[in-house]
């Protein structure tokens, strides 16, 4: 499988904290994005960061992506209580979408 | 408002009866693709279509099969269901070149 994986599975912070949360994935890429999931609803994009990029910003969203190691970072700043969700990294190789299996962010109000 | 729509959003069945899982997307997007979510696994992409009439499957194909007889709508067919079937199902659509996919609602099946 070339799913990708995320890293921690389970997240808890205060609000007010930045969160951070890591995906690995395996092949060589075209893009690589970050979604989130609240409780089991259709996901929704947050960001998009193309292979030849190395961070992007987006409001309180940070990425950043290291094609050598195969790994990026998602980083929330001044998290809210409104941020709980879970969030996923997907990569593209074209034709197919790969999802890591995503990261549990609870930010305690 | 753009949207991909998927019907049922909560369905319960036997083993062995047909079921189709209905997507229709309103933005004229070349692909389509479905994916099961499964507790731990994360998403796993099903079967996925660039365009109409040409579909291929993804990491999970068996015991589905899907149709793309017009641009906005991509059916996902369960002819004999079973229950290592029951699943979140979410379709999902982006025009050529966007990357950005745009999620439907879910379905939530049981297979009993």
């Amino acid at each position: 499988s070339q799913q990708g994986e995320e890293d921690p599975q389970a997240l808890s912070i205060q609000e007010g904290e930045n969160a951070t949360m890591n995906c690995s994935y395996k092949t060589s890429i075209n893009n690589l994005q970050w979604y989130r999931q609240n409780s089991g609803r259709g996901l929704v994009h947050l960001i998009l960061i193309r292979s030849n990029e190395r961070e992007k910003h987006s409001g309180r969203l940070r990425v950043t992506l290291d094609t050598s190691k195969k790994s990026s970072s998602l980083l929330i700043t001044a998290s809210r209580a409104a941020d709980t969700a879970s969030y996923f990294c997907a990569t593209d190789t074209g034709n197919q979408f790969y999802f890591g299996t995503g990261t549990s962010l609870t930010v305690i109000p | 408002e753009a949207q991909v729509t998927q019907n049922p959003r909560y369905l319960i069945t036997v083993t062995g009866k047909k079921l189709t899982v209905t997507c229709s997307q309103n933005m004229n997007h070349e692909y389509m693709s479905w994916y099961r979510q499964d507790p731990g696994l994360g998403l796993r992409q099903i079967y996925y279509s660039m365009n109409v009439e040409v579909t291929d499957k993804g990491d999970v194909p068996e015991g589905y099969k899907v149709s793309r007889k017009e641009k906005r709508n991509f059916p996902l067919i369960l002819e004999s269901p079973s229950p290592n079937q029951t699943s979140l199902y979410f379709c999902a659509s982006t025009a050529a070149g966007n990357e950005k996919l745009f999620f439907g609602s879910g379905t939530q099946l049981s297979v009993l």
